[in-house]
């Protein structure tokens, strides 16, 4: 299995500022037939399921504001969120798809 | 716009058998490009990827079926095309299965669409 490894497990954040959240996974996820690494970013809010932010790594889902930035390759991974929004203060999971099982990184909690 | 709906009993026995289903709306699950998943989130933690199956009615790799190793031996998943859903069984479950369990789509651009999630509890 592809293990992912998440840092921090918490981060102390104050509104307005930068959010930094790193995965690092044990093997690349870069598929090279389409240079894409399979890497996706889910924030989760109470009571609710995980809702996609960033897939290949770096790409954003229509509708995910432009404050979310995904960046990296191969093992190492970061979600960025700029200007840290009430709203954003939740918790944050990075997943491979390059291999099943699918595995995600245990999660990144934001705290005020 | 696709929509989920995860069914299931709410409360199983220990040893017994869990079956959850999911329905889906706004797109079909014999259309090829996306695989069906389930993943599971135990109480206060985090979420885990349990399996997925890949079921398109035009393409010979149809059916296929991928397992979290850990549950393996325990976890089935069909489709029935003819009522647009996917279902999972556990089987012999254990206190150590109750979570919230999510039905989802996924694709090479990651799972893009989530069920609302049902609780299910094992306890005698």
């Amino acid at each position: 299995d592809i293990v992912m490894t998440q840092s921090p497990d918490s981060l102390a954040v104050s509104l307005g500022e930068r959010a930094t959240i790193n995965c690092k996974s044990s093997q690349s996820v870069l598929f090279s037939s389409f240079n894409k690494n399979y890497i996706a970013w889910y924030q989760q809010k109470p009571g609710q399921p995980p809702k996609l932010l960033i897939y290949w790594a770096s790409t954003r889902e229509p509708g995910v504001p432009d404050r979310f930035t995904g960046s990296g390759s191969g093992t190492d991974f970061t979600l960025t969120i700029n200007n840290l929004q009430p709203e954003d203060v939740t918790v944050y999971y990075c997943q491979q798809y390059y291999d099943t099982p699918y595995t995600f990184g245990q999660g990144t909690r934001l705290e005020i | 716009q696709v929509h989920l709906q995860e069914s299931g009993p709410g409360r199983v026995r220990p040893s017994e058998t869990l079956s959850l289903k999911c329905l889906v709306s706004g797109y079909g699950v014999s259309a090829s490009s996306y695989y069906w998943a389930w993943v599971r989130q135990p109480p206060g933690k985090g979420l885990e990827w349990i399996g997925s199956i890949y079921y398109s009615e035009n393409s010979e790799d149809s059916g296929s079926t991928y397992y979290s190793p850990s549950l393996k031996s325990r976890m089935s998943i069909s489709v029935d095309a003819s009522k647009n859903q996917f279902s999972m069984k556990l089987t012999s479950v254990t206190a150590a299965d109750t979570a919230v369990y999510f039905c989802a789509r996924g694709g090479t651009g990651g799972m893009d669409a989530w069920g609302q999630g049902t609780t299910v509890i094992v306890s005698s």
